[in-house]
């Protein structure tokens, strides 16, 4: 079936360093792709969105890049703080469909 | 504004029993839906509500689940009877507009079935 998956469940990174999030996907109709985060005890939080007409956006020390081609996308986060460890889900969905397929997380921890 | 409030944060139940879950939207927003996670697994969709009517409840597992939406406000989630398989994380969620986009989520409520 269709899916949307993780390459890494784990990720340390050094505070203030760069981090950088991969996901996969196998939805060639999916035009629309999230990222979400979600930190101890709390819901999924929005953190930027792209549409498949795009191969990159950005918002505040984030950034979201999207390769059609190999059905790839990543989140960058610019120096990280402490505040950036969460789990990190991505998530697709295409028009059409209202539901969200959402990967399984990866942990980003970040190291002080 | 308050968020999408769910209720309750967590609970603990024994096979067999009954469970309901419940979940107020942001004010306002028509659509909801329920997700969950299984322990170490994707979130998962379960159903959508536009108002008081199901859009689509394709995710729900079967038919010991039942979700209902009285009046387009708020939601619950009942399980009935509880399995050990049902253990998880279920996350409400809301929004304004269609097309999953800008999804507002709840803290989720942590089932446990023992």
């Amino acid at each position: 079936g269709e899916n949307v998956g993780l390459h890494l469940p784990t990720l340390s990174v050094q505070e203030g360093d760069n981090s950088i999030i991969n996901c996969a996907y196998s939805n060639s109709a999916s035009d629309y792709f999230i990222w979400y985060k979600q930190e101890s005890g709390k819901g999924p939080q929005f953190i930027i969105d792209i549409r498949s007409n795009m191969d990159k956006r950005q918002g505040q020390r984030v950034t979201v890049l999207l390769n059609k081609t190999v059905k790839h996308l990543s989140l960058q986060i610019a120096a990280t703080q402490p505040g950036d460890s969460a789990v990190y889900f991505c998530a697709e969905s295409y028009f059409g469909n209202e539901k969200l397929t959402f990967g399984t997380g990866t942990r980003l921890t970040i190291i002080p | 504004e308050a968020g999408v409030t769910q209720f309750p944060s967590h609970s603990v139940i024994e096979k067999g029993q009954t469970v309901t879950l419940r979940c107020d939207p942001i004010s306002g927003h028509d659509n909801l839906y329920w997700y969950r996670r299984v322990m170490g697994k994707e979130i998962k969709f379960l159903l959508h509500f536009v108002k008081e009517s199901k859009q689509d409840e394709s995710g729900m597992p079967n038919n010991r689940f039942l979700a209902e939406r009285t009046g387009g406000t708020y939601s619950t989630l009942k399980v009935q009877p509880a399995e050990l398989e049902d253990s998880g994380v279920y996350f409400c969620a809301s929004s304004q507009d269609r097309g999953g986009e800008k999804l507002f989520f709840g803290s989720g409520t942590q089932l446990s079935v023992l």
